[in-house]
């Protein structure tokens, strides 16, 4: 089945540093995808759509300097968090879109940690 | 923010018993999805129930959609410790290519 790839799965880092994080979808081209921040217990909360050859579209109260998604191709989604903090920390989540029946396929996740 | 409100926040059951999980959501819907997440992992796509749906089976899986009530529920018939998740409803309103999703349900299936 379809498959989105992301990396890395855990990332450790220090405070004012950068991350990014890689999603590609595997056998399938992804006009759309999405990125979702996990706090621990808690749901999942969209940050922004990311749309091949255009400009992100972030969700309310999202910094868009912060996190800066970049979309280039029809497989691949970048995420970088810039200056990253700790409270940064969190687990960041992809997805793309597949057919109406088969709904979304996501990402495995990326748990960061901000020293 | 969050278009769904799962309830009941937590559930634990016996191992074999059914598990019951609800939805609720604020506005018009396209249609409603439930996917479960196990603990530090991805979400997998459970299921997908359409706003002209009013229910939908998928093996041990039973989705219900209540488009007047603005609620789903999911049931989990013959729970089995892998079953042991949370659980999420996500909504997706028309004319937008977005889910949100709800708070979701923690469920611990007893052995």
């Amino acid at each position: 089945g379809a498959v989105v790839s992301q990396h890395p799965s855990w990332v450790i880092c220090k405070s004012g540093t950068s991350v990014k994080i890689e999603c590609r979808s595997l056998d399938f081209q992804a006009t759309t995808m999405f990125w979702y921040r996990q706090f621990p217990k808690q749901s999942l909360m969209l940050m922004a759509t990311s749309n091949e050859g255009s400009k992100a579209t972030y969700e309310q109260g999202v910094e868009k300097d912060k996190f800066l998604i970049n979309h280039a191709s029809l497989t691949l989604s970048t995420l970088t968090v810039t200056s990253a903090h700790p409270e940064d920390s969190s687990f960041y989540i992809c997805s793309a879109e597949l057919t109406l029946d088969y709904g979304y396929t996501f990402g495995s996740g990326t748990r960061l940690t901000v020293v | 923010s969050q278009q769904g409100e799962e309830d009941p926040q937590a559930l634990s059951i016996q191992e074999g018993e059914n598990a019951t999980m609800n939805c609720s959501y604020k506005t018009s819907i396209n249609n409603l999805q439930w996917y479960r997440q196990n603990s530090g992992r991805g979400l997998v796509h459970l299921i997908l129930i359409r706003s002209n749906e009013r229910e939908k089976h998928s093996g041990r899986l039973r989705v219900t959609l209540d488009t007047s009530k603005k609620s789903s529920s999911l049931l989990i018939t013959a729970s089995r410790a892998a079953d042991t998740a949370s659980y999420f409803c996500a909504t997706d309103a028309w004319g937008d290519d977005k889910i949100i999703f709800g708070k979701g349900t923690r469920l611990h299936i007893l052995p």
